[in-house]
């Protein structure tokens, strides 16, 4: 079974700190998916990768950044964390191909101070 | 921007009625997706349609895909307390570069009562 795992599933940070969010997934996946989830906006892409090394911006990328240095890990980087970035956040990852699902972590939900 | 949106938001039912949610979005697709999410977990594929299909079954799912009206519905039929979940449509978009970008839709809630 595929296997997507992320770092925390529970995070408490203050407001300015730099916050790490890892998943690691163990299919040999190529693309590989941040998104955040909050109530009423289902879920929001803020970056992905379709390679490591590689990266592209979702539709909300502002605040955040990431890192893919090996093909099984995705980490998303909060530069200065504020609160509204108060969210869940999901990690996913997919073979490249169009016909192919996602794999969902379990998720990590974040509380900004 | 939301590329599916999900109708109803919410949705609560008794155990053993039919379950129908709707999806629609905006552009030209390849192919569409079902999702289900517990609460507080990640979400798990449930089915994929593709844009030259216009129904799929899996066990007591039903989906359909109208793309001349950028629409998918999915029907949960016999529905059961355990169905209970947060239920998403997601549409897979090539971009400039052949950059496959996943985009998801607000979510119907459904709640079945026993």
């Amino acid at each position: 079974d595929v296997k997507v795992t992320q770092s925390s599933r529970y995070l408490v940070k203050r407001t300015g700190e730099k916050v790490f969010l890892e998943c690691v997934q163990d299919m040999d996946h190529e693309n590989m998916f941040w998104y955040r989830q909050d109530p009423g906006l289902g879920l929001r892409l803020i970056y992905f990768s379709y390679d490591v090394k590689m990266k592209e911006k979702g539709d909300i990328p502002e605040g955040y950044s990431v890192s893919r240095e090996k093909k099984e890990r995705f980490s998303l980087i909060l530069e200065s964390a504020s609160t509204n970035q108060t969210s869940m956040y999901l990690c996913a990852s997919r073979l490249i191909g169009l016909h192919f699902e996602q794999f969902f972590g379990p998720g990590t939900r974040l509380t900004v101070l | 921007s939301q590329q599916g949106e999900e109708d109803p938001q919410a949705l609560s039912i008794q155990e053993g009625e039919n379950a129908t949610m709707n999806c629609s979005y905006k552009t030209s697709i390849n192919n569409l997706q079902w999702y289900r999410q517990n609460s507080g977990r990640g979400l798990v594929h449930l089915i994929l349609i593709r844009s030259n299909e216009r129904e799929k079954h899996s066990g007591r799912l039903r989906v359909t895909l109208d793309t001349s009206k950028k629409s998918s519905s999915l029907l949960i039929t016999a529905s059961r307390a355990a169905d209970t979940a947060s239920y998403f449509c997601a549409t897979v978009d090539v971009l400039s570069g052949g950059y496959q970008k996943v985009t998801f839709g607000t979510g119907t809630k459904l709640q079945v009562i026993p």
